[in-house]
C-alpha cells in the first residue's frame, strides 16, 4: 500500500507527558499537512510543510505543539505536556504542488492517529 | 476567507432512495469545493471536487454535486443510496491559496433496508 500512512494508530497517554506522532506521506508528494479531528466535528487544519518548510501554522497550533519535516520525507508532530482537551484524531494529508500558482493535487489522508488524554 | 456550512447533521435514507446532503459555502471569490467521504477506521477519501470548469460535478460511487452561484451551494446528491454509502461526508473549500482545507461539520449519513 502506497497510501499515506500514521504512526500509532491510537495512542492512551497520561496528562503532562509528551507523545509523538509520525506521519510518512505519499513518496512523491512534496506537500505534507496535518489536521485534528474531535468528535462530531470536522478536521481542522494546524499546519502544512512544502518540502522540509513548515510555511503556515494555525493559531490551534499552541507552542506546546511542534511538527518537524527534516528532510522533506516524513513528518513528526511533538506534543509536550498533554492536556485532557488535546484528545482528538490527528491527521497527515500529503499532495503535491508544482511551483508557481495553482492548485496542488488531490490531498490524500491517512487512517490518523486517535489521542486520548487521561 | 472561505467558509463552508453543512446544513444537516444527520441524514438518514432507505436503501434504492435517492440522497440529498446541503452545502452552503461563503466565498469572496470563484470557490474550489469538494466532497469527501469518511468511514469508519478508514480515511478521508476524496468523492468529487468542483474547480469551475462545470458546474456539475461527477464523482467515485455514483455521487454527483452541482454548483449553484446563485444560491451559494454545492449539494452532494445520488440517485440511489446503498447500504455501503452509510459514513460521514464533509463538504470542504480550499482558502489561503489552495494551501488548506475547511472542513464543514460533517453530515452523518445511514442508510436503512
Amino acid at each position: 500500500d502506497t497510501g499515506v500512512s500514521q504512526d500509532p494508530r491510537h495512542k492512551i497517554t497520561k496528562r503532562g507527558q509528551n507523545v509523538t506522532f509520525r506521519c510518512d506521506p505519499i513518496s512523491e508528494h512534496n506537500r505534507l499537512y496535518w489536521y485534528r479531528q474531535t468528535l462530531g466535528q470536522g478536521p481542522e487544519f494546524l499546519t502544512y510543510f512544502q518540502n522540509e518548510a513548515q510555511l503556515e501554522k494555525s493559531r490551534l497550533l499552541s507552542d506546546r505543539f511542534s511538527a518537524e519535516r527534516p528532510k522533506g520525507s516524513f513528518s513528526t508532530l511533538e506534543i509536550q505536556r498533554t492536556e485532557q482537551g488535546d484528545s482528538a484524531m490527528y491527521l497527515c494529508a500529503s499532495s503535491y504542488k508544482t511551483q508557481g500558482t495553482g492548485m496542488p493535487t488531490e490531498a490524500f489522508f491517512g487512517q490518523g492517529t486517535r489521542l486520548t488524554v487521561v | 476567507a472561505q467558509s463552508v456550512t453543512q446544513l444537516d447533521s444527520h441524514v438518514s435514507v432507505s436503501e434504492g432512495t435517492p440522497v440529498l446532503l446541503r452545502c452552503n459555502y461563503s466565498s469572496s471569490y470563484s470557490p474550489s469545493l469538494f466532497w469527501y467521504v469518511q468511514h469508519p477506521n478508514k480515511g478521508l477519501q476524496l468523492l468529487l471536487k468542483y474547480t469551475s470548469a462545470a458546474t456539475l460535478v461527477k464523482g467515485i460511487n455514483g455521487f454527483e454535486a452541482e454548483f449553484k452561484k446563485s444560491e451559494t451551494s454545492f449539494h452532494l446528491t445520488k440517485p440511489s443510496a446503498h447500504m455501503s454509502d452509510a459514513a460521514e461526508y464533509f463538504c470542504v473549500g480550499a482558502s489561503g491559496g489552495y494551501n488548506k482545507l475547511i472542513f464543514g461539520a460533517g453530515t452523518r449519513l445511514a442508510v436503512h433496508p
